[in-house]
């Protein structure tokens, strides 16, 4: 069992730029969480993703959007890139059970804005 | 106020040390992670607890739900146990979690 893989590992990007991250759930896993990690700071909820479809958001801008694909695995797209924006991105897979679903995390993404 | 609030932010031990991580939260919750992330990112999930006690290996968790209280203690520390540890809550209906900003543990030799 592979566990969450994401990638890439680190990425590079001027401001005003696209970027989009990938992650692949852990064997079995139906659900997809993203979190953003800046510097210093515990993760903050990004959105969550479901039966390929987005059903949960927490407070980031319509700038962020993301996918789930047949498959389970997922996307965050991430348009018109601000420094602010430079942070670990972390994707956590788990199998939904709404009231108990432990989440296994991946090694995350490392984005640098310049 | 965070939802979710950990102490101490940083903490410096001895080898051998007993250690003990707090975290106190706001929100109703269906469960609590214990997480660990070690330079570099990557996270372990350690504990889910939402009630009681558990142990693996030297690591000790509890949960007061009443209190909206949990500990993560760690008997006899080693060097290896060096890392972040976060405190993350299952909250809301849907289950997404809300992180504390993390203990920064650094065991010397």
């Amino acid at each position: 069992d592979a566990g969450v893989t994401q990638s890439p590992t680190h990425l590079i990007k001027t401001r005003g730029q696209q970027v989009t991250l990938r992650c692949s759930p852990k064997s079995g896993h139906d659900t997809v969480s993203w979190y953003q990690q800046a510097l210093g700071q515990g993760p903050q909820f990004i959105f969550q993703y479901y039966e390929e479809e987005e059903r949960q958001r927490g407070n980031f801008p319509d700038r962020f959007s993301g996918h789930q694909f047949p498959n389970y695995s997922s996307e965050l797209n991430v348009n018109a890139l601000l420094l602010g924006d430079s942070a670990l991105y972390l994707c956590a897979s788990s199998l939904t059970d709404l009231s108990y679903n432990e989440q296994f995390f991946g090694p995350g993404t490392r984005l640098t804005v310049l | 106020k965070n939802e979710v609030e950990q102490s101490p932010q940083n903490l410096t031990a001895q080898e051998g040390e007993f250690i003990t991580i707090n975290c106190s939260y706001s929100v109703g919750i269906s469960a609590l992670h214990w997480l660990q992330q070690h330079p570099g990112g990557g996270i372990v999930s350690l504990f889910m607890l939402s009630s009681g006690k558990k142990k693996h290996g030297r690591l000790i968790a509890t949960i007061n739900i009443q209190e909206k209280h949990s500990s993560l203690h760690i008997t006899a520390s080693h060097p290896r146990d060096s890392a972040v540890y976060i405190c993350a809550v299952i909250g809301g209906s849907q289950g997404n979690l809300i992180f504390g900003k993390g203990t920064k543990l650094s065991v010397k030799p």
